[in-house]
């Protein structure tokens, strides 16, 4: 069964202060790995998309990695802000266009306090 | 240019109640998804429409349909409302359909049966 397991469920962590949320995957076959972030009331923001091919990608503060052999994948964070409390969502898809096709995780929630 | 926008952001209605929700995709984009997100199960997909094809279908019961317009518009519609449909229903566009496409979330609809 395709399955997107997320941890850890929730999170607490000082601002300024790093942090790694986790993603494994059983998804068969594999075409890409996306993280999103969600704010509260919101709906949900793409950060990266990584393919088969691609180990690491970033944007800004957030480092993806992907080891799609072990499928898991992580989210960095680094030097956290009050403004990156939110959901963090990992999302994989299998092959073909349609959003169908993507499996989503439930999630870890970051709180980050002053 | 525009973002995803969906109509209304808040509702609230009784049991066995009908409602419709509103998707207005970004500009250009094609494809359309709708997801019912609630806090224990994260983000559930319920259908894809492709130029005004449903192309795809989740796993949720015949009172959820939907439709797409010309205009890449989209409705969705609960019919014969039950308690267990509260929830945050999301939209999402992406330009065409590709599996590497980015998705455009809206805001959402809070719906809440009572």
């Amino acid at each position: 069964k395709n399955q997107v397991e997320q941890s850890p469920q929730s999170l607490i962590i000082l601002e300024g202060k790093n942090c790694t949320l986790q993603c494994n995957y059983t998804v068969s076959p594999f075409s890409n790995l996306r993280w999103y972030k969600q704010d509260t009331g919101r709906g949900p923001v793409s950060l990266t998309i990584m393919t088969f091919s691609e180990n690491t990608k970033s944007n800004g503060r957030y480092t993806a990695t992907l080891d799609a052999d072990t499928k898991q994948s992580s989210l960095h964070i680094t030097a956290s802000q009050l403004s990156d409390s939110a959901s963090y969502i990992c999302v994989v898809s299998g092959y073909g266009g349609s959003q169908g096709n993507l499996i989503f995780g439930k999630g870890t929630k970051l709180s980050v306090k002053p | 240019k525009a973002g995803v926008t969906q109509t209304p952001r808040y509702l609230i209605k009784t049991r066995g109640q009908q409602v419709t929700l509103s998707c207005s995709p970004i500009s250009g984009h094609r494809s359309v998804s709708w997801y019912q997100q609630t806090p224990g199960q994260g983000l559930q997909f319920l259908f894809e429409y492709f130029s005004e094809t449903q192309r795809n279908k989740g796993n949720f019961p015949g009172r959820f349909s939907g439709r797409q317009f010309s205009n890449s518009r989209s409705e969705m519609n609960v019919s014969t409302l039950e308690l267990g449909d509260s929830a945050l229903y999301l939209c999402a566009s992406i330009l065409d359909y590709s599996s590497t496409d980015t998705q455009y979330f809206g805001p959402g609809t809070r719906l809440t049966v009572l």
